[in-house]
């Protein structure tokens, strides 16, 4: 079965700062992974995933992530933070042999303080 | 493209009386998806069809909830009689699944928040 943790419930960083979110996966085949960014009273969008290509992933607004197998980790990253990426971000497995079920982590609140 | 349509964007009614929500899928996807969120449980999965047909509903909290999918522009999800513990932001995804490949990204709406009284 796939299921996907994240570590931090919130993250504060200063503006201009380095953005790290955590993220392990389990998963009984290489997995498809995604992260997901929800603004307040927003839908969900994605910011990049990652189907056993590339390990390093870039996203939209300046986001990465790094699949790394080892590690069973998918951490996102972005060099500097800005104050409109304050938002919910979900680390997401896909569930293969589950059609396209997808199974979320239970997000990350990133907090960016002046 | 318009994205996922969902409407309406607010709901507010009183304990027992019905509420539908409504979806317009991504023109050309394959699967929708219906999910739950709230504070408590965060995102829940609670229904998920492929080509109309509703492939996995255990997420479906108990027999008051119902969806369907009449036609693959349109999917209703319906609360009949609907309690204050089921207020929360409805979200409707879809997607084009690719038989063998995974990693099939979900587009969500822009949610339904219910709230009942």
């Amino acid at each position: 079965a796939q299921s996907v943790t994240q570590l931090d419930s919130h993250v504060s960083v200063s503006e201009g700062t380095p953005v790290l979110l955590r993220c392990n996966y389990s998963s009984s085949y290489s997995p498809s992974l995604f992260w997901y960014v929800q603004h307040p009273n927003k839908g969900l969008q994605l910011l990049l995933k990652y189907t056993s290509a590339a390990t390093l992933v870039k996203g939209i607004n300046g986001f990465e992530a790094e699949f790394k197998k080892s590690e069973t980790s998918f951490h996102l990253t972005k060099p500097s933070a800005h104050m409109s990426d304050a938002a919910e971000y979900f680390c997401v497995v896909h569930r293969r042999n589950a059609g396209n079920m997808l199974t979320f982590g239970g997000g990350t609140r990133l907090m960016v303080k002046p | 493209d318009a994205g996922v349509i969902q409407s309406p964007r607010h709901e507010v009614t009183e304990m027992g009386q019905e509420v539908t929500l409504r979806c317009k899928p991504i023109s050309g996807h394959n699967s929708l998806f219906w999910y739950r969120q709230t504070m408590m449980r965060g995102l829940e999965l609670l229904i998920y069809f492929n080509n109309n047909v509703p492939i996995d509903d255990s997420g479906m909290p108990e027999d008051r909830f119902s969806a369907k999918m009449p036609n693959a522009s349109f999917s209703t999800l319906k609360i009949q009689p609907s309690e204050p513990r089921d207020s929360a932001v409805y979200f409707c995804a879809s997607s084009l699944l690719s038989i063998g490949r995974g990693g099939d990204t979900q587009y969500f709406g822009p949610g339904t928040r219910l709230t009942v009284l």
